[in-house]
């Protein structure tokens, strides 16, 4: 059974800080993984979306990587702001399904 | 980009009745869906995958007789909430996955979520 942890739970930096977001997985047999956002009381949006023969994808200034055997990705988010406050989830399927596993989650505070 | 909407945003309901909530793939046709579950702080469960023109299947622990799901055309999947009561006061999401990508290469789009407080 799939078990994703996200480390840390909450995370506060000042405005224009390049921060990693971490994210483990136990079962490594996986397609791909993505990445989303959540804003308060709202639905997720996607971020992006790591295929298992990628170690990385990029989408301005985020960057996700993806190590398989290792079962790890982490999220890179560059110069960061205000807007990007929100919390982010990891999900990558449990192993040979479409069922995607969440983790609880990162909450991240960014401070003008 | 794929989009879903997902309607009500929110419902106050008194306990015992029942409520009805939408998921709709606007720009692309989806055979499956899946509706989730979020209580505050915790991670979304996946209560549910739905299958247009089949039965739902239901996660290990989810009643499918309170929480019907009906997914009659490529591009609606409904979730009833039967007989609400205050403990299924929750957070509902659903999420389609866009195949007109080939392989492996398809992200899931979640709608904006419903907000269900029963009284």
């Amino acid at each position: 059974k799939q078990e994703v942890t996200q480390i840390p739970a909450a995370l506060s930096v000042p405005e224009g800080e390049n921060l990693v977001l971490n994210c483990s997985f136990t079962d490594s047999a996986i397609y791909n993984l993505q990445w989303f956002r959540q804003d308060p009381g709202k639905g997720l949006t996607s971020l992006l979306l790591i295929q298992s023969s990628q170690r990385e994808q990029t989408s301005g200034r985020l960057n996700a990587s993806l190590d398989k055997s290792s079962g790890r990705s982490t999220l890179y988010i560059a110069a960061s702001q205000p807007g990007d406050s929100a919390t982010y989830l990891c999900a990558p399927p449990q192993g040979g399904s479409e069922k995607l596993v969440f983790g609880k989650g990162t909450k991240l505070t960014v401070n003008p | 980009g794929a989009v879903v909407s997902q309607h009500p945003s929110w419902v106050i309901c008194k306990s015992g009745t029942s409520v009805k909530i939408e998921c709709r793939s606007l720009d692309f046709q989806a055979t499956t869906m899946f509706w989730y579950r979020q209580f505050p702080k915790q991670s979304l469960m996946l209560m549910a995958t739905s299958n247009e023109g089949s039965k739902a299947t239901y996660e290990q622990g989810v009643e499918k007789d309170k929480f019907l799901i009906n997914h009659a055309s490529l591009t609606l999947s409904t979730l009833t909430v039967t007989s609400a009561h205050p403990e299924d006061s929750s957070f509902y999401i659903c999420s389609a996955r866009d195949l007109r990508g080939t392989g492996p290469n398809y992200g899931y789009t979640f709608g904006s979520g419903t907000r269900l407080t029963v009284v």
